[in-house]
């Protein structure tokens, strides 16, 4: 069963406007949410991340918002680039008994396009 | 420079035949991590180490194996064992302080 789910597998947006990601997760232990992007034949980079006791996270032109009564995650990235086509991946953490580092669970992803 | 290091790029190898991933870090990180990506799937997670001299399997363990002796450096073992082992790998490494994995480039195996 997946307990992370991005359920749009693309989209696609023009130049200049907002672009919206979402995620969705199950389970109500995770207290890390993290996004990366990643360009084919790459490693996923770092974009931006999210304590689950924050409801917003904002770097430059990303934000993160996160819902955690819906347990749903979103992405806008205004405004939106060329550059930015990619894959993003929504990852979350299970915080470990003892407060060490979990691992991360990871979505299928979504495929941005950003036409020109 | 710091990073993560994968080698090689790109990898053939015959059916049946044993291949090693190489995967190195100068981050001083002490937690590594072998992912498997595969054509419109998220990251899965095959072994991590938390630690030199200890590792865990992961969600897709089988097929596969790893050795940590040393703290720069994680390589995978994708055995005969492994039924489907043409994908996409990843590598990654975290600092237990810090919640993000930084990712290497990544090896794309073909076995034929």
């Amino acid at each position: 069963d997946q307990q992370v789910k991005q359920n749009s597998p693309s989209l696609s947006v023009q130049e200049g406007r907002i672009s919206i990601l979402n995620c969705d997760y199950t389970n109500s232990m995770f207290d890390y949410f993290l996004w990366y992007k990643k360009y084919p034949a790459e490693g996923p980079t770092f974009l931006i991340s999210i304590s689950s006791i924050k409801d917003k996270n904002e770097d430059g032109r990303f934000t993160v918002f996160l819902n955690k009564s819906a347990k749903h995650l979103s992405l806008h990235i205004v405004p939106s680039q060329p550059g930015d086509s990619a894959v993003y991946f929504c990852a979350a953490r299970v915080m470990n008994y003892g407060g060490s580092q979990g691992n991360l669970i990871f979505g299928k992803g979504t495929k941005l396009s950003v036409k020109p | 420079d710091g990073g993560i290091t994968q080698s090689p790029k790109y990898l053939f190898r015959k059916e049946g035949q044993n291949v090693t991933l190489s995967c190195e870090q100068n981050l001083n990180h002490d937690a590594m991590y072998w992912y498997r990506q595969d054509p419109g799937q998220g990251l899965r997670l095959i072994y991590y180490s938390q630690i030199v001299n200890d590792f865990q399997k992961g969600d897709i363990a089988e097929g596969y194996s790893v050795s940590r002796e040393k703290k720069e450096s994680f390589p995978l073992t994708v055995t005969s064992a492994q039924k489907n082992p043409t994908a996409f790998y990843l590598c990654a490494s975290s600092d237990a302080q810090y919640n993000e994995q930084f990712f290497g480039p990544g090896t794309r195996l073909t076995v034929l």
